[in-house]
């Protein structure tokens, strides 16, 4: 299936920074999705967004619906060492129950 | 709260082996599915379930089938195991309506030698 382009692929960061990713698509999506992964763990939710323009926010974590419905930012504040993991993207299009992921943003946070 | 469970974290098997994996939600999810992962290929989809007894195929079904005899349970099944499957497998349900959010269980570690 299509891949959503998510970028960066990595990052390595200082703790206390702020830290941004995001996922574009040539096509259209009704729903975006944020992810993390711990090593060795499934993906846990973090963010869900429903409507194009849509803020939302978690914690330290806020998630963006682009207003075109192509894509998706996710920005992190004060970053601390446990925000260490892979985070995902993933859309869904305009019908149906099937998913589709990024490849993954790999974070890094040095203390 | 949310709850998957997979049978297993790390199974290793032989080549040949028949594999049965096994996913149990507690959500009263209509929808399930089976996924796999690698890295570089990210998460890809084997097959899903929108209700009991119901399947679709996802992007990779070959030499894998499913099994949804209840409702909160969902089998993937490696009929005959090769070392190309060694991967980690992902279930994940998600109910039916607005809210489309699909929730993982910890995930399956698996070893075809």
């Amino acid at each position: 299936g299509q891949q959503l382009n998510q970028s960066p692929q990595s990052m390595f960061i200082q703790e206390g920074e702020d830290v941004s990713m995001n996922c574009t698509s040539s096509s259209i999506f009704n729903t975006w999705l944020w992810y993390k992964q711990d090593p060795g763990e499934g993906p846990v939710l973090l963010i869900a967004l429903y409507k194009a323009g849509e803020l939302t926010s978690n914690g330290r974590l806020t998630a963006q619906f682009g207003i075109t419905r192509k894509d998706s930012f996710l920005n992190i504040s004060a970053s601390i060492p446990s925000d260490v993991g892979i985070y995902f993207c993933a859309g869904r299009r305009t019908s149906g129950s099937r998913l589709t992921f990024g490849e993954g943003t790999q974070l890094t946070v040095n203390p | 709260d949310v709850k998957v469970t997979q049978s297993s974290r790390y199974l290793v098997k032989r080549t040949g082996e028949k594999v049965f994996l096994e996913c149990v939600q507690d959500m009263d999810h209509e929808n399930m599915f089976w996924y796999r992962q690698d890295p570089g290929l990210g998460l890809r989809l084997i097959y899903f379930s929108y209700d009991v007894k119901m399947k679709e195929k996802g992007d990779i079904p070959e030499g894998y089938s499913v099994s949804r005899e209840k409702k909160e349970r969902f089998s993937l099944i490696l009929e005959s195991a090769s070392t190309n499957q060694t991967s980690m497998y992902l279930c994940a349900s998600m109910g039916s309506g607005r809210a489309y959010e699909q929730y993982f269980g910890p995930g399956t570690r698996l070893t075809v030698t």
